[in-house]
């Protein structure tokens, strides 16, 4: 079974629009982390939001936010105000313990001008 | 403050050679992680290194891949006898496990190894 899933393999958003990136994901385990990583076409992997599984309140990084919904096992990235600059890979990845990151197949944005 | 770093960036190699990938790890990092992504697709994992610990290599295809890291700095990913089927970007990261809980994994830009 997946442990990361990622339904929507490829978007297009209006600039300025608001967009919603999928994600579930799979654990037994009760201690676990989600995060959101954004992959520009150079290729590097950076760091936007992180929501533990016991934080109370959902995840807020400037226009990023993470809507956690931990009964339906989801953790949708929410992309406020979309910028031409957002155009990239998008993968959603879970730590389980302290160890490494699972991550998914990764949904390609693009915002249209 | 300095990034991860990995060397060399781009890698070409005959089919059947041996590679060695390189990972500098930020300073003070004590876990390194090794991933691999091929064209198109996500991140996986290959191996963690946390500490003195004894590595979790749970993510290694086979055994031609190895992974060394001394304390806590340096790591070297070695493929031996590569395949075609290695291709792939290679990317290293590291985390402060330690203040904090969310352990984010700060990523290098990657190593695109190319087997002929």
């Amino acid at each position: 079974a997946q442990k990361i899933t990622q339904t929507q393999p490829g978007m297009f958003v209006q600039e300025k629009e608001a967009v919603t990136l999928d994600c579930t994901y799979d654990t037994s385990d009760p201690s676990y982390g989600l995060f959101w990583y954004k992959q520009p076409s150079s290729g590097e992997m950076i760091f936007l939001i992180y929501q533990g599984s016991y934080d109370q309140q959902n995840a807020t990084e400037g226009r990023y936010s993470l809507n956690f919904q931990k009964a339906r096992k989801s953790a949708n990235l929410v992309i406020s105000a979309s910028q031409l600059g957002d155009s990239a890979m998008y993968f959603c990845a879970m730590r389980e313990g302290q160890r490494k990151l699972t991550f998914g197949t990764g949904t390609r944005l693009t915002i249209i001008p | 403050g300095a990034g991860v770093s990995q060397s060399p960036s781009n890698k070409v190699t005959e089919k059947g050679k041996d590679v060695e990938l390189r990972c500098d790890p930020i300073s003070g990092h004590t876990a390194l992680y090794w991933y691999r992504q091929r064209l198109g697709q996500g991140l996986e994992f290959l191996i963690y290194f946390q500490g003195n610990s004894a590595p979790d290599k749970s993510g290694l295809p086979s055994d031609r891949f190895s992974a060394e890291r001394t304390g806590e700095s340096v790591s070297t990913l070695t493929i031996q006898r590569t395949q075609q089927e290695d291709s792939a970007v290679y990317l290293c990261a590291s985390s402060f496990r330690g203040g904090g809980h969310s352990y984010e994994q700060y990523f290098g830009p990657g190593t695109r190894l190319t087997v002929t």
